[in-house]
């Protein structure tokens, strides 16, 4: 079955840029979307189609898919960006989330 | 508003059933495909099942496959899910999402909207 794998943290100085990856066999074929979750909260969409943001979510969230390896790029972190953050694709009709990433924001 | 509440979890004994509701509000509910999607506690997010705006498609993770049944009712703005033969493993919040096409299977579609869960616990 197909997998999507990140690493299971990743952490950032205020300000600083953070890179969460998230890799699948031929990734770059499909679509990638990514999803932020907070505690206690639910998730919520930061980027669809590999690199397109819904209305509300701030420009200095960008993502990118290309090969084996999407890519969600947080630049000038702040707080707030604090949380646990999920990639996704489909495969063969079934929706597929990645391992997901903590960010930590030091 | 968009807005997704989900209702029905609770506390039930392996092998039993349960039925979760969606009652979705804010958008016309049949232009768009339905998702359940479940977080054990503590752990990550797992696609559970979806369904096409007109009940045409339906897909299920091959962890509830057989076991699990997704339906919509249109007319009420509303998504179940039958689930049977509960086992220990079931146990998570149980989110609702908004598609954003009308087929689950568009593998350019995505999570757009999701409602605040409910929690279903499997236990003796």
């Amino acid at each position: 079955s197909y997998e999507l794998t990140q690493p299971p943290s990743v952490s950032v100085s205020p300000g600083q840029t953070a890179s969460i990856t998230c890799s699948g066999d031929k990734l770059g074929d499909k679509y990638a979307c990514w999803y932020q979750q907070k505690p206690g909260q639910s998730p919520v969409l930061v980027i669809y189609q590999d690199s397109k943001r819904p209305s509300g979510i701030p420009e200095r969230f960008s993502g990118s898919n290309s090969g084996n390896t999407a890519t969600l790029t947080i630049s000038g972190t702040q707080a707030m960006d604090e949380a646990d953050y999920y990639c996704q694709a489909w495969d063969s009709s079934t929706g597929i989330f990645g391992t997901g990433t903590k960010v930590t924001v030091l | 508003e968009v807005q997704l509440v989900e209702s029905g979890g609770g506390l039930v004994q392996p092998g039993r059933s349960l039925r979760l509701s969606c009652a979705a509000s804010g958008f016309t509910f049949d232009d768009y495909a339905m998702h359940w999607v479940r977080q054990a506690p503590g752990k990550g997010l797992e696609w559970v099942s979806g369904i096409s705006w007109n009940s045409g498609s339906i897909g299920y993770a091959d962890s509830v496959k057989g076991r699990f049944t997704i339906s919509r009712d249109n007319a009420k703005n509303s998504l179940y899910l039958q689930m049977n033969s509960l086992r220990a493993e079931d146990t998570a919040l149980y989110y609702c999402a908004k598609d954003s096409r009308l087929d689950y299977y568009d593998s350019s579609g995505y999570f757009e909207i999701w409602g605040q869960g409910t929690m279903v616990t499997v236990s003796s």
